[in-house]
């Protein structure tokens, strides 16, 4: 049973255009949704998260947009730079009460290329 | 601060050979997790633990053991491999922010082949 399911698997997109990666959720008990960058050889950082009492999310040229009601969220990278090359992964998880987190789940990644 | 190391970097093991991957933070994080990568699959939740002396099953935990004896090291234990547990696997510890954020920082990943 996949709870987080990530689309497209490869993307290609020109420098300076807009990337878009899409991801949806099946457990509503998910309440926090990082998006984790992985270049190869390397292990996954946390690029951007967000929590469901938000809608959108901005940090540079990366922003979340997060619809509760259709249990979706995506990932938007304004200005694609070819340093942003990378696989990305969507990501889920219920935090806490009283602090900390259940591991995360993963959606299947996306490759990214950015031609220059 | 070297942040979250993983030894070893690569290991090649024999179907039936048992090994241990060591996972070492420095960063005092009470949560560590451990999480396998196969090509397209994305990565899966191992097995985890919220502290010393704890530990819970994640979605793939079958075949594997760990611990968490100091705060600072989770293992992870193959009794016997087998080749379906050919992957990069992947430690990772966080701290919690009173409940706001949950940054889970990995290690670079070792990469076990079971032949």
């Amino acid at each position: 049973q996949q709870q987080v399911k990530q689309s497209p698997q490869s993307l290609i997109v020109q420098k300076g255009g807009i990337s878009i990666i899409n991801c949806a959720y099946e457990n509503t008990a998910f309440d926090y949704f990082p998006w984790y960058q992985q270049f190869p050889g390397k292990g996954p950082a946390l690029l951007i998260a967000i929590r469901p009492d938000v809608s959108e999310k901005k940090e540079g040229r990366f922003t979340i947009s997060f619809n509760k009601s259709a249990k979706q969220f995506s990932l938007h990278i304004m200005d694609s730079q070819p340093g942003d090359s990378a696989t990305y992964f969507c990501a889920a998880t219920v935090m806490y009460s009283g602090g900390g987190a259940d591991g995360l789940t993963f959606g299947k990644g996306t490759h990214l290329i950015i031609q220059p | 601060n070297a942040g979250v190391t993983q030894t070893p970097k690569f290991r090649v093991l024999k179907t039936g050979q048992s090994m241990t991957l060591l996972c070492a933070q420095d960063m005092n994080h009470e949560y560590m997790y451990w999480y396998r990568q196969d090509p397209g699959m994305g990565l899966r939740l191992i097995h985890y633990s919220v502290g010393e002396g704890t530990t819970a099953k994640g979605e793939v935990p079958d075949g594997y053991n760990v611990s968490r004896l100091k705060k600072q090291n989770f293992l992870l234990g193959l009794e016997s491999a087998a080749p379906s547990q050919t992957s990069v696997y992947f430690c990772a510890s966080s701290y919690d922010l009173g409940g706001l954020a949950h940054e889970q920082f990995f290690g670079p990943g070792t990469r076990l082949t079971v032949l």
